[in-house]
């Protein structure tokens, strides 16, 4: 079966513009979590989505960064005025939804900001 | 709060040679525990994950840790390594979202 897919592979913006990142999940898990993973913060958690449970927002670094889920699948996270310290590979998992069941993540999505 | 330490940024060895990637964690709570494995220019994937019961977790790939509750430790170890171990290896923690560690990366080396 399909795993996690993450799209765009790699996304090049200027500054102060706004991107959108897209992750499909494993079909039937109802978790999804955005990650991070930059040279200077390591592997950091973004964002946790639950069923139809508000979202986990703890890690966003500030309020120019936003999530949605619809339908309980596909999820998009914006990041808007996109700033140098944004460039990171963005790291989108799924899993069955109790925190013992492992996380599979996609292959991410690399941002660099110009 | 939760955290975890990886003692060692790198960790060089040569092949067929034994490793210890060390972890150490903290948390008020219980949590389980893993290890993510990072290939060059791959995605993150689970190695193993200590959830309960027997301390000694075996893995993918030969890999074993042991989770020690009083030295709030997570080793990982491999008796015999491959060129093709060569990755960088992350330790986490969880009570829902992964809380990772800085990672370790292991260079095997012919």
């Amino acid at each position: 079966g399909a795993g996690v897919s993450q799209s765009p592979s790699n996304k090049v913006t200027e500054k102060g513009k706004d991107v959108e990142l897209r992750c499909d999940p494993i079909s039937g898990h109802t978790a999804l979590y955005w990650y991070r993973q930059s040279l200077g913060q390591g592997l950091e958690f973004l964002i946790y989505f639950q069923g139809n449970s508000a979202p986990d927002k703890s890690g966003l670094p500030s309020d120019r960064f936003s999530a949605e889920r619809t339908g309980g699948s596909v999820s998009t996270l914006t990041i808007q005025r996109t700033q140098q310290e944004d460039s990171a590979v963005y790291l989108c998992a799924s899993s069955l939804g109790t925190s013992a069941d492992t996380q599979y993540f996609g292959p991410g999505t690399r941002l660099t900001v110009l | 709060a939760q955290s975890v330490t990886q003692l060692d940024s790198q960790v060089p060895v040569f092949e067929e040679a034994p490793v210890e990637l060390r972890c150490n964690y903290s948390s008020s709570v219980s949590v389980y525990l893993f290890w993510y494995v990072q290939y060059p220019n791959q995605g993150l994937q689970l190695l193993l994950k200590y959830l309960s019961g027997s301390t000694l977790v075996k893995g993918i790939n030969g890999f074993e840790a042991e989770f020690n509750k009083s030295q709030t430790s997570f080793h990982l170890r491999k008796p015999s390594v491959h060129i093709s171990d060569t990755a960088e290896y992350f330790c986490a923690v969880t009570t829902q979202k992964l809380i990772f560690g800085a990672g370790t990366r292991l260079a095997v080396h012919p």
